[in-house]
């Protein structure tokens, strides 16, 4: 199974409304990482968040991080038709030697629809 | 813009040809990647380079050759490729990669057919 999982795999919701979307995770890692990729699209960093962090946030998003449960969530407040795209999170493992080396594993992703 | 180009931005490729993806970064950065992207598969990492080094092989094919020549630079070979090697081809670059992880930039990606 995936070392990250999005949870909704999709999600549909009107202009105005907030959406969330979850990312579990199996093993303890350095960072997490959201992207969003519009379609056919490479992706664009949103936000990273470390893992002695708890909270982040940026304009419109804030992701939490909670190690104990080994999950993270991405909230986008007052959505707009713009913010359609597909959303991944990425975790960075430590190595052996407790330092990275630049891996990222990517879940699936979570396809979010706003609708006008 | 990311800073991240990559070129061409679709192929479409025979199982005997001989193809090449480019990808250039414009950011300063020291490492360059390699991802696939396939329909309902999630990105899937074939190499990394540090500082043009080769530190990354994820159990990919020959068939796949990448070359860095220079830290801006970096490209995938193709050549005898299979019809599931069609997927979307990511290039991403990040700061030193081993000092600790900053964020990836990712060009657009090379959209590949193989008939």
């Amino acid at each position: 199974s995936q070392q990250g999982e999005e949870d909704p795999q999709a999600l549909s919701i009107q202009e105005g409304e907030n959406a969330t979307m979850n990312c579990s995770y199996k093993t303890s890692i350095n960072n997490l990482q959201w992207y969003r990729q519009n379609s056919g699209r490479g992706l664009v960093h949103l936000i990273l968040i470390r893992s002695n962090e708890r909270e982040k946030h940026s304009g419109r998003l804030r992701v939490t991080l909670d190690t104990s449960k080994k999950s993270s969530s991405l909230l986008i407040t007052a959505s707009r038709a713009a913010d359609t795209a597909s959303y991944f999170c990425a975790t960075n493992l430590p190595n052996a030697g407790g330092t990275s080396y630049g891996k990222l594993t990517f879940g699936q992703g979570t396809i979010l629809t706003v609708h006008p | 813009e990311t800073g991240v180009t990559q070129t061409p931005r679709h192929l479409v490729m025979g199982m005997t040809n001989k193809k090449s993806l480019k990808c250039e970064q414009h950011l300063g950065h020291n490492a360059m990647y390699w991802y696939k992207q396939s329909a309902k598969k999630p990105l899937e990492l074939m190499f990394v380079y540090n500082f043009k080094e080769q530190t990354e092989n994820n159990s990919v094919p020959s068939r796949f050759s990448p070359e860095c020549p220079n830290s801006s630079h970096l490209f995938l070979h193709l050549h005898t490729l299979q019809p599931e090697d069609s997927a979307l081809y990511l290039c991403a670059s990040s700061q030193d990669g081993r000092v600790g992880l900053k964020e990836q930039f990712f060009g657009p990606g090379t959209r590949l057919t193989v008939l």
